[in-house]
């Protein structure tokens, strides 16, 4: 079973749509997180959930909106799609607050986004 | 301004031989460090984690070490096989309030025949 899964694996849609990437977890986690890697391969926490509690929220336009129905969930809509907004958008999760107690964060297999 | 700075940027090195790869951070305060292994066209997978008082980690081939003082880390392959070509990210995190990570940009490692 996989532990961290995401849909779509691969997004192709034009500039100005919008979309939504889903994340689930079958651990029991309860923090989930949104990564956004760009061309060069640079990992960037986009978002973090505790419990459906928004717990982190980089500087990401408010295009970009998580939303965790539960636990196992969180997902993420994308309102006006632009150029840059190609990259590889990885969930992940992990047990408790990361950091604090060191606790792994497993992630997902990426969904690669093309903006065209 | 929390940083992370890895080298080598790549790496070639003939299966069965050993290396080190380098992490250096600014990061403060400092509450543990992260060292994750990606295969191309997939996610992350931690490796080994360290907090301030740890100075080694082990993961089978792999180990990891911190010096806190000087803010180094390093990750050590022993004996690489064709399967440790990946990416190699080092992931520091500050302690208080949220624990936003900071990444490496990561050393791409090539193990060749």
């Amino acid at each position: 079973d996989t532990a961290v899964s995401q849909t779509p694996k691969y997004l192709v849609t034009q500039m100005g749509n919008d979309k939504s990437i889903k994340c689930e977890q079958n651990l029991g986690h309860d923090t989930m997180y949104w990564y956004k890697q760009d061309s060069k391969k640079f990992l960037k926490i986009m978002f973090s959930y505790n419990n459906k509690e928004l717990i982190i929220n980089e500087t990401v336009p408010n295009r970009f909106s998580p939303k965790s129905p539960d636990k196992a969930h969180l997902n993420l809509h994308i309102n006006s799609l632009e150029l840059g907004d190609s990259a590889v958008y990885f969930c992940a999760s992990s047990p408790y607050r990361d950091s604090q107690y060191q606790e792994t964060q497993y992630f997902g297999p990426g969904t690669r986004l093309l903006v065209l | 301004k929390n940083q992370v700075e890895q080298s080598p940027q790549s790496l070639i090195i003939l299966e069965g031989k050993n290396c080190t790869l380098q992490c250096n951070y600014t990061v403060s305060p400092f509450s543990n460090l992260r060292w994750y292994k990606q295969d191309t066209g997939r996610g992350p997978v931690s490796l080994t984690i360290m907090t301030f008082s740890e100075n080694t980690k082990s993961n089978g081939r792999y180990t990891a070490t911190l010096d806190a003082d000087t803010k180094q880390s390093s990750l050590h392959i022993t004996a690489s096989q064709l399967s440790d070509s990946a990416s190699y990210i080092c992931v520091v995190s500050a302690s208080g309030g949220s624990y936003i990570p900071t990444f490496g940009r990561g050393t791409s490692l090539i193990v060749h025949p």
